[in-house]
């Protein structure tokens, strides 16, 4: 069985802060990992992802996302937030030696970057 | 290009109804995927799609629930005995190949009401 945590419920910053998204998986075997965005009134958005290779992976809108197999994590950030990154966060997960296409998310994180 | 769309944007039915939900993918992807999401959750898996075969069903909640792909291209979700707990955000997305790793791209959705 795979699946994902998303420890908090909503994430508070100030404009210019840097921003950190939590998550934490599990998968019997190797891991492909992503994050989606949520805008208010529309669809799932792909920021980025991390299949095999270098840790630390870059996505759109300036995103970034480290993938840290001893800890099981792949926290999103940002090293400066906009008011506009305000939405609803999800990460997820796929076993990638399991064979299987089904996609496990997390119940999402809302992110309030404050004027 | 155009996104995945998906129709109704919107639909209010009776409990005990049956349902369509139709979507449409990105020209070319071979994957096409159906997910659920309530208030406050991350989407749930339902079925997955390899060119016209339903290649993991293993979401779909119960037999009232059925999904098909013709001719490999629009996917049709279909809901029989509408219940009140069907209610939900129905969302489809795409994915250019089948590989583990391969992003997927999503519709709007389709808010499901059962009065």
């Amino acid at each position: 069985a795979q699946s994902v945590a998303q420890p908090e419920d909503q994430v508070n910053v100030a404009e210019g802060n840097p921003l950190t998204v939590k998550c934490t998986y599990s998968v019997s075997g190797n891991p492909y990992l992503f994050w989606y965005v949520q805008y208010p009134n529309r669809g799932l958005q792909f920021l980025l992802k991390y299949i095999t290779g270098d840790n630390l992976v870059k996505g759109s809108y300036g995103f970034e996302a480290e993938f840290n197999k001893s800890q099981t994590s792949f926290h999103l950030k940002k090293p400066s937030a906009l008011v506009s990154d305000s939405a609803l966060y999800f990460c997820a997960v796929r076993d990638r030696d399991g064979g299987y296409q089904k996609v496990t998310f997390g119940i999402g994180t809302k992110l309030q970057v404050i004027p | 290009g155009a996104g995945v769309s998906q129709t109704p944007s919107n639909k209010v039915t009776e409990k005990g109804k049956y349902v369509e939900l139709r979507c449409d993918p990105i020209s070319g992807h071979t994957a096409l995927y159906w997910y659920r999401q309530s208030l406050g959750q991350g989407p749930e898996f339902l079925i997955y799609f390899q060119g016209t075969g339903a290649a993991d069903d293993s979401g779909l909640p119960n037999d009232r629930f059925f999904a098909v792909r013709p001719e490999g291209s629009v996917s049709t979700l279909k809901i029989q005995r509408t219940e009140r707990g069907d209610s939900a955000v129905y969302l489809c997305a795409s994915s250019i190949l089948a590989g583990l790793g391969n992003e997927q791209f999503f519709g709007p959705g389709t808010r499901l009401t059962v009065l």
